[in-house]
């Protein structure tokens, strides 16, 4: 079952926070963030394991509630850098079958 | 260290052609992932292999689409007969510890 981005896009001004959401109908041990530029491959961001916990990557973060099935990216501060798709993946037999969502792509206007 | 490197970068073919797409993984890494993203579905999994050996094969479309990992620095991915609906970017990702590392994709046409 693929997991649910949410928003689809978001616009925001440089300096401005966001917050992209990903849910899955099933029991998650793990999500895995991946950011992409146009024309370019996805990269890694940080995988979250059970436990609720919380990670970090430049001002870019990231929590995991098992228990609501959902894991939430946050980017503060945005730079016009993280401009790009962001994709969350989740593992469907092991962490390394992810199942991705659709994406959602974030535009930072100067 | 050098990334994953794919060739071709770009492939314009007609129908009813072979295409073959190759794939050098990072040195070390012992997981090779082939994907295809197109607007319409997204990132999808065709195949994985651990240490060489086809793990899941499930994600492969048909049997039009193969895939071989002769030894852990190269692998390829086969589609014959070619069609237009086969149009899409191709990921190669080679992978440790859970995260991949993905190579610069072949966009491949199908006219």
């Amino acid at each position: 079952q693929q997991p649910v981005q949410s928003p689809q896009a978001v616009i925001l001004r440089e300096g401005e926070d966001a917050v992209i959401n990903c849910s899955s109908s099933k029991a998650l041990y793990s999500v895995h963030w991946y950011r992409q530029k146009h024309g370019e491959a996805p990269v890694f961001l940080m995988i979250l394991l059970k436990g609720g916990e919380q990670k970090g990557h430049d001002k870019i973060s990231a929590s995991f509630n098992e228990k609501k099935q959902q894991s939430s990216l946050y980017l503060t501060a945005s730079q016009l850098s993280y401009s790009g798709t962001y994709f969350c993946g989740t593992p469907r037999w092991s962490n390394y079958q992810l199942i991705w969502g659709a994406g959602t792509k974030l535009i930072i206007k100067p | 260290d050098a990334g994953v490197i794919q060739s071709p970068r770009h492939e314009v073919t007609e129908m009813g052609q072979e295409v073959t797409l190759r794939c050098k993984p990072i040195s070390g890494h012992d997981y090779l992932f082939w994907y295809r993203q197109t607007m319409m579905r997204g990132l999808e999994l065709l195949i994985y292999f651990n240490n060489n050996v086809p793990i899941d094969d499930s994600g492969m479309p048909e049997d039009r689409f193969s895939a071989k990992m002769p030894n852990a620095s190269f692998s390829t991915l086969k589609i014959q007969p070619s069609e237009p609906r086969d149009s899409a970017v191709y990921f190669c990702a080679s992978s440790i510890a859970g995260e991949l590392f993905f190579g610069e994709g072949s966009r491949l046409t199908v006219l």
